[in-house]
C-alpha cells in the first residue's frame, strides 16, 4: 500500500535557525496537504499543494511539491518558539484516502 | 477552535471493556474521519463516513466499529479493549467526502486502558 515517510523524525534548532522537513511517497500523489500539531493539541491544516513543482508561501513557511509529485518539503525560515510542534504531510493517490506521513517533531530553543 | 467537538476528553477503562467515543462535526460538514494516534506515532486512519454512509476504511480492527447518524454526529465503538488500544483518538470533518478537502480536527479523546 501507499507509504508516506518524513525525515527527519526529530529536529532541535536554536531560535532564528532555518528548518526543513521532507516528505516522500512510494507512489505518485494527486495532492499533498500539510498539518501542524502543537504539543498536546490537534492537527491543524496548513496548506494543500496540487500541481507539479508548485511552491506556496505563508509568511516564513515555504511549501514545495516535487516535479514528479512524489515528494514535498516544508521550509521554515528563522524559526520562532511558536513553531514548536509536529509537522505532518498527508498525500493522496487518485481517489484513495489521505495517508499521513510519519511526522517531524520540531523543537525550538530560545 | 476547529468547530469539531469530541466527548469525552479523557476515558480510563479496563481491559475487556467497551467504550463509545462521540464526535460532532463542524456545522455543514458532511464527512467524518476517525484517526488513532499512539504515543509518538503518526496518525493512523481508521474509517470515514460521508452523509451517513461508510466511505473508506483504513487500519480499523474488527473490534472497532463506527457509525454516522442522521444528524451527522458520529460514534466510534471500541470493544474487548486491550492495553495496546490506549491512544489519542481524533475525529476530523470536512465539507465533502473528497480527499482534497481540508480536514478540521477535534481536540481528541485520550483513551487509557488499564
Amino acid at each position: 500500500g501507499q507509504q508516506v515517510m518524513q525525515i527527519p523524525q526529530y529536529q532541535h534548532v536554536q531560535e532564528g535557525e532555518d528548518f526543513t522537513t521532507y516528505c516522500n511517497s512510494s507512489t505518485t500523489l494527486s495532492n499533498i496537504q500539510w498539518y501542524k500539531q502543537r504539543p498536546g493539541g490537534h492537527p491543524v491544516f496548513l496548506i494543500q499543494l496540487v500541481k507539479s513543482g508548485e511552491v506556496k508561501k505563508q509568511k516564513r513557511l515555504t511549501f514545495q511539491f516535487g516535479e514528479a509529485k512524489k515528494n514535498s518539503s516544508l521550509h521554515i525560515t528563522a524559526t520562532q518558539t511558536t513553531d514548536v510542534g509536529t509537522y505532518f504531510c498527508a498525500g493522496r493517490t487518485g481517489f484513495q484516502k489521505l495517508v499521513f506521513g510519519t511526522g517531524t517533531r520540531l523543537l525550538v530553543s530560545p | 477552535d476547529s468547530g469539531v467537538t469530541q466527548t469525552p476528553k479523557h476515558l480510563i477503562t479496563a481491559t475487556g471493556q467497551r467504550v463509545t467515543l462521540r464526535c460532532s462535526p463542524r456545522s455543514g460538514d458532511l464527512s467524518v474521519y476517525w484517526y488513532q494516534q499512539s504515543l509518538d506515532q503518526g496518525l493512523q486512519f481508521l474509517i470515514q463516513y460521508y452523509n451517513g454512509e461508510e466511505r473508506a476504511k483504513g487500519n480499523i480492527l474488527e473490534r472497532f466499529s463506527a457509525q454516522q447518524f442522521p444528524d451527522l454526529h458520529s460514534e466510534l465503538n471500541l470493544s474487548s479493549l486491550e492495553l495496546g488500544d490506549s491512544a489519542l483518538y481524533f475525529c476530523a470533518s470536512s465539507v465533502w467526502g473528497r480527499y482534497d478537502n481540508e480536514q478540521f480536527f477535534g481536540p481528541g479523546t485520550r483513551l487509557t486502558v488499564l
